[in-house]
């Protein structure tokens, strides 16, 4: 098993551009999130969802979007990155309340 | 609302002593989940350990170890006879009970764990 992968690894973008980071997982898992982490600030959770075609809002989803066809792709969209989107991006999915498994990251920079 | 407090934001160890972590949680539901989350210099978070709200019981494994109070909030982290491969940022989370596990994340405590 992959796990949880994401892509792409590193991304910069200018204001006003737009852009997808992909997740996918192959774990069969119903739960998936979107974590940004700010430096010194923890993670903080952007969207969940709960299985395919159910997704909600976390504790700061302002500037983004989801949507989950597919029980293993769970893709974030920025659709006018703004410089305080600079973050390093975490994907994660689980199996109820069991723990969650964390992808690799996606550092973007917004100039 | 929950949260977690990691009131330590960087500790810094001679390799070989023991080092304790903090964390202190809020939260009103009476079912709930603690987590302990790893993320070395490479980035990646590994999980450490789940406990849920029920199970007080501490529990080791192998240098690590893990005192869960209900009466003071605290889910602490000792990490014994410390390596340098130990040195990360050190995540506490909570979920509480529910259907969606979301993770509240407190802000992390640095570890730096010298030869």
């Amino acid at each position: 098993n992959a796990g949880v992968t994401q892509t792409p690894k590193f991304r910069i973008l200018k204001i006003g551009q737009s852009m997808t980071l992909q997740c996918t997982q192959d774990m069969n898992h119903n739960y998936m999130y979107w974590y940004r982490q700010d430096p010194g600030m923890g993670l903080k959770l952007i969207y969940y969802s709960v299985g395919a075609g159910i997704t909600d809002k976390g504790e700061v989803p302002n500037g983004y979007n989801v949507s989950r066809s597919t029980t293993e792709d769970f893709p974030l969209r920025l659709e006018l990155a703004a410089p305080s989107q600079t973050s390093v991006y975490f994907c994660a999915s689980s199996y109820s309340i069991n723990e969650q498994f964390f992808g690799p990251g996606t550092r973007l920079t917004v100039l | 609302a929950q949260k977690v407090t990691q009131a330590q934001t960087e500790i810094s160890v001679v390799e070989k002593e023991d080092v304790t972590l903090d964390c202190v949680y809020e939260t009103r539901d009476t079912t709930y989940y603690l987590f302990w989350y790893k993320q070395p210099p490479s980035g990646e978070l590994v999980f450490l350990i789940r406990r849920n709200s029920f199970d007080e019981q501490n529990e080791i494994s192998g240098r690590y170890s893990w005192n869960f109070q209900k009466s003071t909030s605290s889910f602490n982290f000792t990490i014994t006879a410390s390596q340098v491969v130990d040195s990360a940022v050190y995540f506490c989370a909570l979920s509480v009970g529910g259907a969606n596990s979301k993770l509240t994340f407190g802000k992390g405590i640095t570890l730096s764990v010298r030869p």
